[in-house]
């Protein structure tokens, strides 16, 4: 069964901390995503990534980086924690054959910044 | 940017219940997506659906691109169809990148 792991399901870190969120996926996707998830809003995406070593910039990159030094691994780096990055982040990682586009989510990361 | 509203927001059934929900979208798409978000937050990618009707058990979905809307549609609903309903469209280029409406909740009562 095809997996999207992500290193941690609950963290709490403070205000200033660097902090780092890791999604591991054993599909050989091209592609990963980081979104994060609040209440009322949907997902929003903050980050992909197409290669390794590519990266674009999502609708809320700001407070944010990523990384990805190997394919399988996608990385999203909180440079200076803040209250308002307290939420539900979501790792993924999709496909594009001919059958369209594939899937496969992570299950979620929720930080609590304090 | 593309945007995606999903209705209703909430919607509560009793089990057996058949359900309609609706995604519309400003603009053309080349991917569409529904996922459902179960109780526990891991979101499950239920279809690919950029045009046409497709079918998988109880669900279906169908999209009429023309007219920027998608349909999904739940039968003889089940207790373990709850969750959080999700649209997504991606817009021209292979990136993957989704755009996601903001869901609908829906409820099944036993």
């Amino acid at each position: 069964d095809v997996k999207v792991t992500q290193s941690s399901r609950y963290l709490v870190k403070r205000t200033g901390e660097k902090v780092f969120l890791e999604c591991v996926q054993d599909m050989d996707h091209e592609n990963m995503f980081w979104y994060r998830q609040d209440p009322g809003l949907g997902l929003r995406l903050i980050y992909f990534s197409y290669d390794v070593k590519m990266k674009e910039k999502g609708d809320i990159p700001e407070g944010y980086s990523v990384s990805r030094e190997k394919k399988e691994r996608f990385s999203l780096i909180l440079e200076s924690a803040s209250t308002n990055q307290t939420s539900m982040y979501l790792c993924a990682s999709s496909f594009v054959d001919r059958g369209g586009y594939g899937y496969t989510f992570g299950s979620g990361t929720r930080l609590t910044v304090v | 940017g593309i945007q995606v509203e999903q209705s209703p927001p909430d919607l509560i059934l009793q089990e057996g219940a058949n359900s309609t929900l609706r995604c519309n979208f400003s603009d053309s798409v080349n991917n569409l997506q529904w996922f459902h978000q179960n109780p526990w937050g891991q979101l499950i990618n239920l279809f690919y659906i950029p045009s046409g009707t497709k079918q998988n058990g109880r669900l279906s979905a169908t999209t009429v691109a023309t007219e920027r809307y998608s349909l999904l549609y739940i039968s003889s609903s089940q207790t373990t169809d709850s969750g959080v309903y999700f649209c997504a469209v991606g817009g021209s280029g292979n990136t993957g990148k989704l755009i996601f409406g903001q869901g609908t909740t829906l409820q099944v009562k036993p």
